[in-house]
């Protein structure tokens, strides 16, 4: 049965530190693996990777995907207050809409 | 810049009570989605529609059900409410094309059954 994993499930730090954020993926006929950021309402796209291995950077906030060990890591950098939310990730496959997300990852920065 | 939206956004319901909730999106998307979000469970699919006249299973369908008679709407329906289905709903839709399948979600609907 397919499955995506994150951990850890809730996660706080200060201002300032490095976080990273873990997603393992059991995905029939992989495709992509996207991660989406929600704060107080709708999740919001993030990054989407394949297993072509290339990192995806935008600003503070970095993502790769390992196609052989099956994870993906987002890391943020100098975390800001604004960078509070759960972290979602997804896996997505050829033909199966059904996949689901992970239970996601609760980032607190505290000030 | 609509995207996708979502009505009402917040609910109240009697137990038994039927009611449906509205997710329209402007963007052209061949495929959409009801999920749902309770606490330690993550985004959960009910139904999807990948095109007009076409919808299908998610993960937890029992008690919901759905229609997409347009292409930019897609329904969820409620026929005799739970407590169980006391939740806030997610819709979302994507596009196929350059196998892109980013998802775009409306701002939710808190729904609370008595």
């Amino acid at each position: 049965e397919d499955k995506v994993v994150q951990s850890p499930l809730s996660l706080v730090v200060h201002e300032g530190d490095t976080v990273t954020l873990n997603c393992s993926y059991e995905v029939t006929n992989f495709r992509s693996l996207l991660w989406y950021k929600q704060e107080k309402k709708a999740p919001t796209f993030l990054f989407m990777l394949t297993s072509s291995g290339i990192e995806k950077k935008s600003g503070r906030l970095s993502s790769i995907l390992d196609k052989k060990e099956l994870f993906s890591i987002l890391n943020i950098t100098a975390t800001q207050t604004g960078d509070s939310a759960v972290y979602l990730c997804k896996g997505s496959n050829f033909g199966n809409e059904k996949l689901t997300f992970g239970t996601g990852t609760r980032l607190t920065i505290i000030p | 810049n609509a995207g996708v939206t979502q009505t009402p956004k917040f609910r109240v319901l009697k137990t038994g009570q039927s009611m449906t909730l509205l997710c329209a999106q402007d963007m052209n998307h061949e495929y959409m989605y009801w999920y749902r979000q309770d606490p330690g469970m993550g985004l959960r699919l009910i139904h999807y529609s990948v095109g007009e006249g076409t919808t299908a299973k998610g993960e937890v369908p029992d008690g919901y059900n759905v229609s997409r008679l347009k292409k930019q709407n897609f329904l969820l329906g409620l026929e005799s409410a739970a407590p169980s289905q006391t939740s806030v709903y997610f819709c979302a839709s994507s596009s196929q094309r350059q196998g892109k399948n980013i998802q775009y979600f409306g701002a939710g609907t808190r729904l609370s059954v008595l």
